[in-house]
């Protein structure tokens, strides 16, 4: 099946800093990739569709001057979380569209900021 | 927002019976898919049904949706400790060329050995 990465796995920075997040498509190209957000315990919460070579759409209450996103190329897609505080610890997770109704999801990104 | 939502929150059953999962959603959807989710991992694809099939299987999964009551089902049939888990449904609806997901809050699935 269709593989999807994000690096880093774990990433744990200080409050003020920037955090970049990489989502990857290994064996195929996508031209719309998405960033979820997940609270323990609870639902996956989109976050924005990333879109190859255009402006990323965020969804309502997403800061798009928090949540930078950049899919530059039809295999990468990166999310950058500016300034980040405590309350942007939370597991990130991405996914890339293979054809119109599928999406083959990363593994994750633990983001704990001190 | 949320669409789906699941019934029961948690589930526990002991292996080799049947797990039964609902999910019931509130508009009109394209499909809907169900997904796996090991603690800290990222989400496995398991089965999607269109808004025009009623059922369909895949090994020891089976899926059922009902449009008229908007909800849908999935069955794990002869359970296994390695299907411990949290099972999400998410339904997807086409907002111009693109479609998106909107998961519901998820079962959890205990089965004990």
């Amino acid at each position: 099946g269709a593989v999807v990465s994000q690096h880093p796995s774990r990433v744990i920075c200080k409050s003020g800093t920037s955090v970049k997040i990489e989502c990857r498509s290994l064996d195929f190209q996508a031209t719309t990739m998405f960033w979820y957000r997940q609270f323990p315990k609870q639902s996956l919460m989109l976050m924005a569709t990333s879109n190859e070579g255009s402006k990323a759409t965020y969804e309502q209450g997403v800061e798009k001057d928090k949540f930078l996103i950049n899919h530059a190329s039809l295999t990468l897609s990166t999310l950058t979380v500016t300034s980040a505080h405590p309350e942007d610890s939370s597991f990130y997770i991405c996914s890339a569209r293979l054809g119109t109704d599928t999406q083959y999801f990363g593994p994750g990104t633990r983001l704990t900021v001190l | 927002s949320q669409q789906g939502e699941e019934d029961p929150q948690a589930l526990s059953i002991q292996e080799g019976e049947n797990a039964t999962m609902n999910c019931s959603y509130k508009t009109s959807i394209n499909n809907l898919q169900w997904y796996r989710q090991n603690s800290g991992r990222g989400l496995v694809h398991l089965i999607l049904i269109r808004s025009n099939e009623r059922e369909k299987h895949s090994g020891r999964l089976r899926v059922t949706l009902d449009t008229s009551k908007k909800s849908s089902s999935l069955l794990i049939t002869a359970s296994r400790a390695a299907d411990t888990a949290s099972y999400f449904c998410a339904t997807a609806a086409y907002t111009g060329a693109n479609s998106k997901l909107t998961f519901g809050k998820g079962i959890t699935l205990s089965v004990r050995p």
